[in-house]
């Protein structure tokens, strides 16, 4: 079953331009993940949120959590052309993942 | 160099074979999860083991079969009885989760086409 679930489906932006994600699931969880996938290869992590945490950064990423609205949100910032990929949330409980079926990011040069 | 590598990254195999798929990981990681990706489809869980000698059904687990006989090797055999074998197959490895569950790092997938 996926749980996450992604929103939009597709992406086109300018370079330069920021990209916001939105991530909504629908059971309780332990913590929030975004990855990464170019085509035809395999994840890359990207951010892990824990489940008491509101916001958090890295480099150019920052990612929100709202538990009561169960929802999540990734914002790249300044987007580069190699920012181009697939990216999906998964959420973690029970020793397991379940991941949405990802966003399609074009970043135009 | 620390990683999880998957072999081969493309497999034909005709219907009707069972076919094995290799996955290897070096991180010192007690899971292993495997995964299988169709076009335009996030990840949907097939199989996956927190320690050597115990794995556990995911969502998709009808016409496959795992063993983990060792720390390192987590390998997937897709059999004859998988209706849709045809699918990108990615592997993965974590820190021990003991209910939690942590950032998981993934191999380069193996593309298996069945005709």
């Amino acid at each position: 079953s996926q749980q996450g679930e992604e929103d939009p489906q597709a992406l086109s932006i300018q370079e330069g331009e920021n990209a916001t994600m939105n991530c909504s699931y629908k059971t309780s969880i332990n913590n929030l993940q975004w990855y990464r996938q170019n085509s035809g290869r395999g994840l890359v992590h990207l951010i892990l949120i824990r489940s008491n945490e509101r916001e958090k950064h890295s480099g150019r990423l920052r990612v929100t959590l709202d538990t009561s609205k169960k929802s999540s949100s990734l914002l790249i910032t300044a987007s580069r052309a190699a920012d181009t990929a697939s990216y999906f949330c998964a959420t973690g409980a029970n020793s397991k993942l379940t991941f949405g079926k990802g966003i399609t990011l074009s970043v135009r040069p | 160099d620390g990683g999880i590598t998957q072999s081969p990254k493309y497999l034909f195999r005709k219907e009707g074979q069972n076919v094995t798929l290799s996955c290897e990981q070096n991180l010192n990681h007690d899971a292993m999860y495997w995964y299988r990706q169709d076009p335009g489809q996030g990840l949907r869980l097939i199989y996956y083991s927190q320690i050597v000698n115990d794995f556990q059904k995911g969502d998709i687990a009808e016409g496959y079969s795992v063993s983990r006989e060792k720390k390192e090797s987590f390998p997937l055999t897709v059999t004859s009885a998988q209706k849709n074998p045809t699918a990108f197959y990615l592997c993965a490895s974590s820190r021990s989760t003991s209910g939690d569950s942590y950032e998981q790092y993934f191999g380069p997938g193996t593309r298996l086409t069945v005709t």
